[in-house]
């Protein structure tokens, strides 16, 4: 298996602009996480999915954030408008709902000028 | 403020010595992960503890989980310049939930 796969691997945008970061989680997995890493404040967790079905998206920071999840292979993240403090790294993980075991992707580095 | 302090923040620290990391909370845990990041990648788990006093090996590393689930250490052997990274702990405060709190991390240099 390939791994949770994440795209793009950077990104360097404006404020204002949209920005869309996708995932792609390990076949048969049936959970999916979203997260943000920053210096600042470590790892958050931003929303996460079971069966496609968002079950807390309380860490989502505000409205400019959004997530969906159209089917079970894949998973976007999307940021309109975004700011310069969205700037971070961000993850996508997955696992098996029963297993609480995640794995990572490799993320997606934002810069938002 | 954090749910899970852990420290110290950074340690640099010379081949073959030994060394502890803390992760610490005024919560209880139901199980608690330690996980291991290295530049430009994402976490990847090395261990879990679920009960209260549990301790795991796995080769040089050592992970304890307090009595009372509300901390664990790390404790590495002989630290070898391939365990440089940063150390990350994660707990779940329902058993069975989802929802990981991470902590903010251990970045450890391991110097030839």
């Amino acid at each position: 298996d390939a791994g949770v796969i994440q795209s793009p691997r950077h990104e360097v945008t404006e404020m204002g602009q949209e920005v869309t970061l996708r995932c792609k989680p390990i076949s048969g997995h049936n959970s999916l996480f979203w997260y943000r890493q920053t210096m600042m404040r470590g790892l958050e967790l931003l929303i996460y999915f079971n069966n496609n079905v968002p079950i807390d998206d309380s860490g989502m920071p505000e409205d400019r954030f959004s997530a969906k999840m159209p089917n079970a292979s894949f998973s976007t993240l999307k940021i309109q408008p975004s700011e310069p403090r969205d700037s971070a790294v961000y993850f996508c993980a997955s696992s098996l709902s029963r297993a609480n075991v995640l794995t990572f992707g490799a993320g997606s580095r934002l810069t938002v000028l | 403020t954090q749910l899970l302090e852990q420290s110290p923040q950074f340690l640099s620290i010379q081949e073959g010595e030994n060394l502890t990391v803390y992760c610490n909370s005024s919560s209880v845990f139901s199980s608690l992960q330690w996980y291991r990041q290295e530049p430009g990648e994402g976490p990847v788990l090395l261990v879990t503890v679920v009960t209260g006093g549990e301790v795991k090996k796995l080769k040089r590393l050592t992970f304890q989980f307090g009595d009372a689930r509300k901390d664990s250490s790390l404790h590495i052997t002989a630290a070898q310049p391939g365990d440089t990274g940063l150390y990350l702990c994660a707990g779940s405060l329902i058993q069975g939930a989802q929802k990981l709190v991470f902590g903010q991390g251990t970045r450890l240099t391991i110097n030839p």
